[in-house]
């Protein structure tokens, strides 16, 4: 079935260091893949997303890198903050899905000054 | 541009009873989806509407239902509540301008605690 794994759960960094989040999809026909940002008792917010014909996305300080022939995807934040400090979800949706986002478990990202 | 809304923010529900939640999506939107954030499933679909018409549909029993009016705005309705369901209901709007998935911007939700 449909599904997506992402690892860390959890990831601590000091300020200024780069976080990476993966995860690895199983539908062979998802063709997007969205990164949201959700701050304690807040919504989600999309951060980034990219489709599965660019191999690689970014926006300042976060980039999204994609391998369609592994099914990974990945979350780069370099020079990071304590306000990045929040819990990052992947997910993966294929075409025709009706924006049905498969999503990834989550990982809780602390940024220590 | 307004966001998403939703109403009410918090609900609490006795188990047996039903609920009505409220979605709002951003002006222009047509397609709202919903989904249950729990700490021990993630985030999980629910259901999608596009035009008044359900067009995707997840893993729920019958007992969650939604509907779409013409305006675009959506509800949705948990019958028979049982301790399950107590979750984060979120709504989400987008674009939808046909063919591509379009970004989702999620509303605040609507905290449902069944006791």
């Amino acid at each position: 079935g449909e599904n997506v794994e992402q690892h860390p759960s959890t990831l601590s960094v000091q300020e200024g260091d780069s976080a990476v989040i993966k995860c690895t999809y199983s539908d062979s026909a998802s063709n997007y893949f969205p990164w949201y940002k959700q701050e304690l008792g807040k919504r989600p917010q999309l951060i980034i997303d990219i489709r599965s014909n660019v191999g690689e996305k970014k926006d300042q300080r976060i980039a999204v890198t994609l391998n369609k022939t592994a099914k990974h995807f990945s979350l780069h934040i370099t020079e990071t903050q304590p306000e990045d400090s929040a819990v990052y979800f992947c997910a993966a949706s294929r075409s025709g899905g009706y924006n049905k986002l498969i999503f990834g478990a989550g990982t809780r990202l602390a940024v220590h000054p | 541009k307004a966001g998403v809304t939703q109403t009410p923010r918090y609900l609490i529900k006795t188990r047996g009873q039903q609920v009505t939640l409220s979605c709002s999506p951003i002006s222009g939107h047509r397609s709202v989806s919903w989904y249950q954030q729990t700490p021990g499933q993630g985030l999980q679909f629910l259901f999608e509407y596009f035009s008044e018409t359900q067009r995707n549909k997840g893993n729920f029993p019958g007992r969650f239902s939604g509907r779409q009016f013409s305006n675009s705005r959506s509800e949705m309705n948990v019958s028979t509540l049982e301790l399950g369901d107590s979750a984060l209901y979120l709504c989400a709007s987008s674009l939808d301008q046909g063919g591509n998935n379009s970004p989702l911007h999620f509303g605040n939700g609507t905290r449902l605690t069944v006791t």
